[in-house]
C-alpha cells in the first residue's frame, strides 16, 4: 500500500525559510515523478511543482508564484522528497501535500502539513 | 497561462445525477483527471485520462469530453458523495499541471 508522509510544517514570519519533508513507502521510490501540492485556507488546489526521477533526468520545475524562491529535492537512499521554501510570504500560508505523480496526474496523496506564515 | 472553469457549486438530491463540468480552451487535445477532496482530508484521484476510473472507485463515478468541457457524472449520488471536486490537466505548452477552479457538491 503506498504512503506518502509529509513533516515540517508551522509558523515562520514573513522572509523566513523552511523545509517540508516528504517520506514515501509501498511503491519503487526512485522510479517515481513527485510534486507538491498546495491549498491556501479555503481556496482551491494549486501545483506548487515537480521532480522527476534520476532516470529521467531528476529536473525539478515550479509554479510561477514560487519560482526562484522554492526548491525541491529528493534523496532516492532514504525515500523522501523535500520542499525548500525560502522567502516565505503571507501568501504562500497552505497546506502542503506531497503527491505520486502517474504520468501527467497525482495517484496518491499524503495527509499534507500546515505552512502558516505570519508575522 | 492555462485556465480551468468549474462551476462554483452543484446541488443534488440523493439518488439522483449531479454532473459537473470543468471548460478549458482546447480541453478536448487534454488528458483530463478528476479529484474528490472531502472536508478536512487530502484529494482522490477519481477518474483519469477523462473516463477511466482507478480500482476501488464506484461505478457511479463516470467522465466524459465533448468541445471545450469535460464532465464528471455521479449516478444514484449519496450523502457519502458531498465533497470538493477538482478537474486537473497538463499543460503541455508550459511543461506545468493546472487544476481547475473547484465544485462543492452538496448532497440535499
Amino acid at each position: 500500500e503506498v504512503h506518502l508522509v509529509e513533516s515540517g510544517g508551522g509558523l515562520v514570519k514573513p522572509g523566513g525559510s523552511l523545509r517540508l519533508s516528504c517520506e514515501g513507502s509501498g511503491f519503487t521510490f526512485r522510479n517515481a515523478w513527485m510534486s507538491w501540492v498546495r491549498q491556501a485556507p479555503g481556496k482551491g488546489l494549486e501545483w506548487v511543482g515537480r521532480i522527476k526521477s534520476k532516470f529521467d533526468g531528476g529536473t525539478a520545475d515550479y509554479a510561477v508564484p514560487v519560482k526562484g524562491r522554492f526548491t525541491i529535492s529528493r534523496d532516492d537512499s532514504k525515500n523522501m522528497v523535500y520542499l525548500q521554501m525560502n522567502s516565505l510570504r503571507t501568501e504562500d500560508t497552505a497546506v502542503y501535500y506531497c503527491a505520486k505523480m502517474s504520468s501527467s496526474f497525482f495517484d496518491y496523496w499524503g495527509q499534507g502539513t500546515l505552512v502558516t506564515v505570519s508575522p | 497561462s492555462y485556465v480551468l472553469t468549474q462551476p462554483p457549486s452543484v446541488s443534488v438530491a440523493p439518488g439522483k445525477t449531479a454532473r459537473i463540468t470543468c471548460e478549458g480552451n482546447n480541453i478536448g487535445s487534454k488528458n483530463v483527471h478528476w479529484y474528490q477532496q472531502k472536508s478536512g482530508q487530502a484529494p482522490v484521484l477519481v477518474i483519469h485520462y477523462d473516463s477511466d476510473r482507478p480500482s476501488g472507485i464506484p461505478e457511479r463515478f463516470s467522465g466524459s469530453k465533448s468541445g471545450d468541457a469535460a464532465t464528471l457524472t455521479l449516478s444514484r449520488v449519496e450523502v457519502g458523495d458531498e465533497a470538493d471536486y477538482y478537474c486537473q490537466v497538463w499543460d503541455s505548452t508550459s511543461d506545468h499541471y493546472v487544476f481547475g477552479t473547484g465544485t462543492k457538491v452538496t448532497v440535499l
